[in-house]
């Protein structure tokens, strides 16, 4: 079946350290992307990659890297200069540009920070 | 930028009742509108898709309008049922060839028996 796998699912961290969240897509999406989601918060866009090889900032990429080394996965790398990194990471992906655009969304990856 | 906003946060309503779920948007320069439901810890569905030049989209009991001159969005939902509890969140993307969508704050629906 054609989807998104988003790992771990529970992630605990001390501060101080990076950690990578991991996305892969088996649906030959063009588009993938990362949101970040807190409580009584919309999802905010962390970043954005719309070709292999290219990727945008959102709104709050301050702290965040990401790679698009390959079309099917978008790592994630919540780095030690992230404030506040304890939130649900949520991966989603789309066809690119101009069409229909319907969003599929992985399951999420819930980081805590000791 | 686009804001949107869902209102009430959160709604309940006995089962069986027909419900409307709300979202409103700041800029009506939208490309498409999308609803989706969120179960408690888990990603998101996507539900229903409406372009800018359609008035409304239908799925099952799930019926979404949109209003682009007054910024609105409505998800009617027929004859609720307990397993329709969830949070819903709607979505605008204003840029048709750029991949942005701009998300609610969702409501949440408890549906009881």
């Amino acid at each position: 079946d054609g989807g998104i796998t988003q790992s771990p699912k529970y992630l605990f961290r001390k501060e101080g350290q990076n950690v990578t969240l991991s996305c892969e897509q088996n649906l030959n999406h063009d588009a993938m992307y990362w949101y970040r989601q807190d409580p009584g918060q919309g999802l905010r866009l962390i970043y954005y990659s719309q070709i292999v090889n290219d990727f945008q900032k959102g709104d709050i990429a301050e702290g965040y890297s990401v790679s698009r080394e390959k079309k099917e996965s978008f790592p994630l790398t919540v780095t030690s200069a992230q404030k506040n990194p304890t939130a649900f990471y949520l991966c989603a992906s789309s066809m690119a540009g101009v069409g229909a655009n319907v969003l599929t969304f992985g399951a999420g990856s819930r980081l805590t920070v000791l | 930028k686009q804001e949107v906003t869902q209102i009430p946060a959160a709604l309940s309503v006995p089962e069986g009742e027909n419900l409307v779920l709300n979202c409103s948007f700041t800029d009506s320069a939208i490309y498409n509108l999308q609803w989706f439901r969120q179960d408690p810890g888990k990603g998101l569905t996507s539900l229903l898709l409406i372009q800018s030049s359609q008035r409304e989209q239908t799925s099952g009991r799930l019926n979404a309008s949109l209003d682009k001159s007054s910024g609105r969005s409505t998800l009617y939902i027929a004859a609720s049922q307990p397993g329709d509890s969830a949070t819903y969140l709607c979505a605008v993307k204003v840029n048709p060839s750029l991949d942005q969508f701009y998300f609610g704050t969702g409501t949440s629906l408890t549906v009881i028996p």
